[in-house]
């Protein structure tokens, strides 16, 4: 697509269940970011894939969390066992890597909104 | 990354040109600036970027200065649609690095 898309756009999810946020990056992109912004605060860097190297997981906040990138395209990011501050919008981002700087812009989605009630 | 500073908020007439000023003052030589913005319960939008040189799009232009401890972001003719938070963000030219966002500047166009 044109864009980076997001699914699903909204998910409410009881404490304790394990829920799946879909990210399809831009076609070609091949750096693919995940970030979260809870209400009212700044966008927290979560996870990033970076091609067929070894992502960088260094902002997950807790083994809860997990995302898998198949096929170097689709990414999907796992939250098992959700919390209440959990709660937060979901935004996944893509870029280009093997371009000049000038190439690599990063485009984010609209995020996927998880209310754990 | 480079850290950023930017004022908490400001305001700006509709149809007036907006500046808004960012501080980078430790950037290094292969850092970018970068800003984005990001209206109430949408994602992030790339406006702009540059390493010593202006800028312009047909969003926004960005002047750097010399030293480029310092940037600013210039909506030419702010519009109501353009109230948002803006994000200036420095970042390593080598593909791939992540984008670290402060607090950014909370702009509001009144009419």
């Amino acid at each position: 697509g044109a864009g980076v898309s997001q699914s699903p756009s909204n998910k409410v999810t009881e404490k304790g269940k394990d829920v799946e946020l879909r990210c399809d990056p831009i076609s070609g992109h091949t750096a693919l970011y995940w970030y979260r912004q809870s209400l009212g605060q700044g966008l927290e860097f979560l996870i990033y894939f970076q091609g067929n190297s070894a992502p960088d997981k260094s902002g997950l906040p807790s083994d809860r969390f997990s995302a898998e990138r198949t096929g170097g395209s689709v990414s999907t990011l796992t939250i098992q066992r959700t919390q209440q501050e959990d709660s937060a919008v979901y935004l996944c981002a893509s870029s280009f890597l093997d371009r000049l700087p000038s190439g690599n812009t990063i485009y984010f989605g609209e995020g996927s909104w998880l209310t754990v009630v | 990354d480079a850290k950023t500073t930017q004022p908490t908020s400001m305001d700006c007439a509709e149809g007036r040109a907006a500046n808004l000023p960012c501080n980078h003052s430790t950037i290094s030589g292969n850092e970018y600036v970068y800003w984005y913005r990001q209206i109430h319960s949408q994602g992030p939008q790339y406006i702009i970027h540059g390493l010593k040189n202006n800028e312009t799009n047909e969003m926004a232009s960005l002047i750097i200065t010399e030293d480029r401890k310092s940037s600013t972001l210039i909506l030419p003719h702010a519009t109501l649609r353009d109230t948002a938070v803006y994000y200036c963000i420095v970042r390593k030219g080598a593909a791939g690095n992540k984008l670290t966002f402060g607090g950014g500047t909370r702009v509001l166009v009144k009419p």
